[in-house]
């Protein structure tokens, strides 16, 4: 059971160029979404899902795009990177949208911008 | 809007010490409460949760919080801590009626030595 599954691991861009962060989970979760942590801040929420074909804007959401065609996978775009964007970045899933489900992280990408 | 306090950026403990991270929180509306634990170059993962109940929650690897209401605080506790505890901990809020979206506290890093 893989549960939430993060690539690349790690990542170096250039200011301005674009990637794809990818995340996929195998639990058949309706719930997934992301997050950024960065030092003495926490994690801070960019966007979730509730499903497939459905999205919508967390707390921090410029910068970043994001699609779910499947149940399974749920990308995270920059279009234009940006030094601010250097962070480590965390997808995560639940079994539904429902305050009360536990939430399941995947390991984590490194994305620095230089 | 809700909001997560943990006032300890860095805890340090010698091994077999008890432990304390404390987490307080600001909502208007009831929450869900949660405190993660993330091991170096790891994700995220439940230690355990408070949905309703017993104020004392219990989780994995011995560790137990308790729900004050009346203090907006849910503090984590462990009476003996081993080097393999050595990780961050934060601490976690989701609105009952607001979806699966959780704020973060800024982390506490537990540090034990032998």
């Amino acid at each position: 059971n893989a549960g939430v599954t993060q690539t690349p691991k790690f990542q170096v861009l250039k200011t301005g160029q674009s990637m794809t962060l990818q995340c996929a989970q195998d639990m058949n979760h309706e719930y997934m979404s992301w997050y950024r942590q960065d030092p003495g801040m926490g994690l801070r929420l960019i966007h979730y899902s509730v499903g497939a074909g459905i999205t919508d804007q967390g707390e921090v959401p410029n910068g970043y795009n994001v699609s779910r065609s499947t149940t399974e996978d749920f990308p995270l775009r920059l279009l234009s990177a940006a030094p601010s964007q250097t962070s480590v970045y965390f997808c995560a899933s639940s079994k539904t949208g429902q305050a009360k489900n536990i939430q399941y992280f995947g390991a984590g990408t490194r994305l620095s911008v230089l | 809007a809700q909001s997560v306090t943990q006032l300890d950026s860095q805890v340090p403990v010698f091994e077999e010490a008890p432990v304390e991270l404390r987490c307080n929180y600001s909502s208007s509306v009831s929450v869900y409460l949660f405190w993660y634990v993330q091991y170096p170059n790891q994700g995220l993962q439940l230690l355990l949760k408070y949905l309703s109940g017993s104020t004392l929650v219990k989780g994995i690897n011995g560790f137990e919080a308790e729900f004050n209401k009346s203090q907006t605080s849910f503090h984590l506790r462990k009476p003996s801590v081993h080097i393999s505890d050595t990780a961050e901990y934060f601490c976690a809020v989701s609105l009952t009626g607001g979806g699966n979206k959780l704020t973060f506290g800024t982390g506490t890093q537990l540090k034990v030595e032998l």
